[in-house]
C-alpha cells in the first residue's frame, strides 16, 4: 500500500509564474490536508478538502493562493504569481476520516524555492 | 501568543540517558493530542498519541495536564537514532492540526 505521494518534490520557481503541487492520498483516505512549512518555522495548516469539496481554507492566503480535490485524480495546490515569501515545504496528508483520533499521514512534501 | 509553545532546544543528551520536555498549548477547547518526529525537515512522522492517563509506547512516555494545558514525552535510554526534533502536535474540530515549532533532541555517543 503506498503511502501519500507528492510531485513534484522540488520546484523551483521565478517570481510571477505559477506552482503547481500535487498530492495523491493513500489508498482509501478521502480527506486531504495541506500544511506549509516556513524555514526555521513549525508547519502550519492550510486547507483541508475531501473529494470536490473544500471543507476549511481558514488558513490558506486569501489571494494567488487555491487548492482542489477533483472526484478523479490528485489533490493540487495552486500558487499564482509567487513571490520569494511563498518558498517553503509543503506538506500534504491525508486520513480515511475525519475524527478525534485519525491519523493523519504525511507525504515526503515539495519544496518550492523561488528565485 | 502562539497557540502551541516549544522548547526549540537543542537537548544534548549522552547516549542511554533520560530526557524530557513539554509544550503547551492556548487553545482549552482542543481534543486530541500527538506527538510526531520530523528528521532534517523531512515529512512529520506520528510517534504517538497522547491520552489523558498517559501513555507508554517501549522507551516513549506521553502525559497530558488538561488543567495546566502541557503534553510531556520522556524518552527512556536514548539511541543514536532518537536524535531528531519532536513536534508537539494538538487537533482540533475537523481534524486540524496545530503545531508547536519542534524540540531538537542531539544523542551523542
Amino acid at each position: 500500500n503506498a503511502g501519500v505521494m507528492q510531485n513534484p518534490r522540488h520546484l523551483v520557481r521565478r517570481r510571477g509564474q505559477e506552482a503547481r503541487l500535487r498530492c495523491s492520498p493513500m489508498k482509501g483516505h478521502s480527506h486531504v490536508y495541506w500544511y506549509r512549512q516556513l524555514p526555521e518555522e513549525g508547519l502550519k495548516f492550510m486547507v483541508y478538502l475531501q473529494k470536490e469539496n473544500i471543507i476549511d481554507e481558514s488558513g490558506m492566503p486569501k489571494e494567488r493562493f487555491s487548492a482542489e480535490f477533483p472526484k478523479e485524480g490528485p489533490s493540487i495546490l495552486r500558487i499564482q504569481q509567487v513571490v520569494r515569501g511563498d518558498s517553503a515545504a509543503y506538506f500534504c496528508a491525508s486520513s480515511p476520516a475525519t475524527g478525534l483520533q485519525e491519523t493523519q499521514y504525511f507525504g515526503p512534501g515539495t519544496r518550492l524555492l523561488v528565485l | 501568543r502562539k497557540e502551541v509553545e516549544q522548547d526549540p532546544g537543542p537537548f544534548n543528551v549522552p547516549e542511554g540517558a533520560t530526557v524530557a520536555f513539554n509544550c503547551t498549548y492556548s487553545n482549552s477547547a482542543s481534543q486530541s493530542f500527538f506527538w510526531y518526529r520530523q528528521d532534517c525537515r523531512k515529512e512529520p512522522k506520528l510517534l504517538m498519541s497522547v491520552y489523558s492517563s498517559g501513555n507508554e509506547d517501549g522507551r516513549f512516555t506521553a502525559q497530558l495536564n488538561r488543567a495546566s494545558q502541557y503534553i510531556s514525552l520522556l524518552i527512556r535510554d536514548s539511541k543514536l537514532s532518537d536524535s531528531a526534533t519532536y513536534l508537539c502536535v494538538v487537533m482540533h474540530y475537523m481534524g486540524k492540526l496545530q503545531f508547536g515549532a519542534g524540540t531538537q533532541v542531539v544523542v551523542t555517543p
